[in-house]
């Protein structure tokens, strides 16, 4: 599946630093999102934008800060953050109204 | 609160043997219901998709049946190969406007087919 794709796929980064993550659709979708998954949990819905507009904020704290420029590209901005922030961050896409997400491979960040 | 369970959190089977996979969720209402796997270090593959109105869904050796009203999901894998090893994960759609794209995950079932 190269249709949604992510990067980078690594990332170590200290708690002070500031990082962003990529993702990429070529799939023409008008949806996209970003899902933590942490050992141990469920996948978690972190953030949902519908034609570049947020729809979906899960309560996310604020050292994260998603950006969506157009319909195929998503960003994720990361700053001061927390041993515990340290997680596969997956990136989807879909056509929306339930349509099946497309996933990314993820990016595995670890935070010293 | 809407929350996915899935039973058993791992299973190891010999290949060639026909296994399930469990998935229960505490919200009936539900828009439709997923199936994905996981390989290692990957991203998640949709298998199969049940709308809320649909009783089950096949593809190749994979059967999805929904039970809506009891709130349960069960995956049939038929023949299984050591191929088929991955983690499965049950996501369930909430209705209303929006609420398609809200998907709630369950922590999946690691499935490890043995050659």
């Amino acid at each position: 599946e190269t249709g949604v794709t992510q990067t980078p796929r690594h990332l170590v980064m200290g708690m002070t630093n500031k990082k962003s993550l990529k993702c990429e659709q070529h799939l023409g979708h008008n949806a996209m999102y970003w899902y933590k998954q942490s050992a141990k949990k469920p996948l978690e819905l972190m953030f949902v934008y519908n034609f570049k507009e947020q729809t979906e904020n899960n309560s996310v704290p604020s050292r994260f800060s998603p950006e969506c420029p157009n319909s195929s590209h998503l960003f994720l901005h990361l700053h001061t953050l927390q041993p515990e922030d340290s997680a596969l961050y997956l990136c989807a896409s879909s056509q929306g109204n339930g349509q099946p997400q497309h996933f990314g491979d993820g990016t595995r960040l670890s935070i010293l | 609160k809407q929350e996915v369970t899935q039973i058993p959190a791992a299973l190891s089977v010999p290949e060639g043997e026909n296994l399930v996979l469990n998935c229960s969720f505490t919200d009936s209402a539900i828009y439709n219901l997923q199936w994905f796997r996981q390989d290692p270090g990957k991203g998640l593959t949709s298998l199969l998709l049940i709308q809320s109105s649909q009783r089950e869904q096949t593809s190749g050796r994979l059967n999805a049946s929904l039970d809506k009203s009891s709130g349960r999901s069960t995956l049939y894998i038929a023949a299984s190969q050591p191929g088929d090893s991955a983690t499965y994960l049950c996501a369930v759609t909430p209705p209303g406007v929006g609420g398609s794209e809200k998907l709630v995950f369950g922590k999946g079932t690691k499935l490890t087919v043995n050659p």
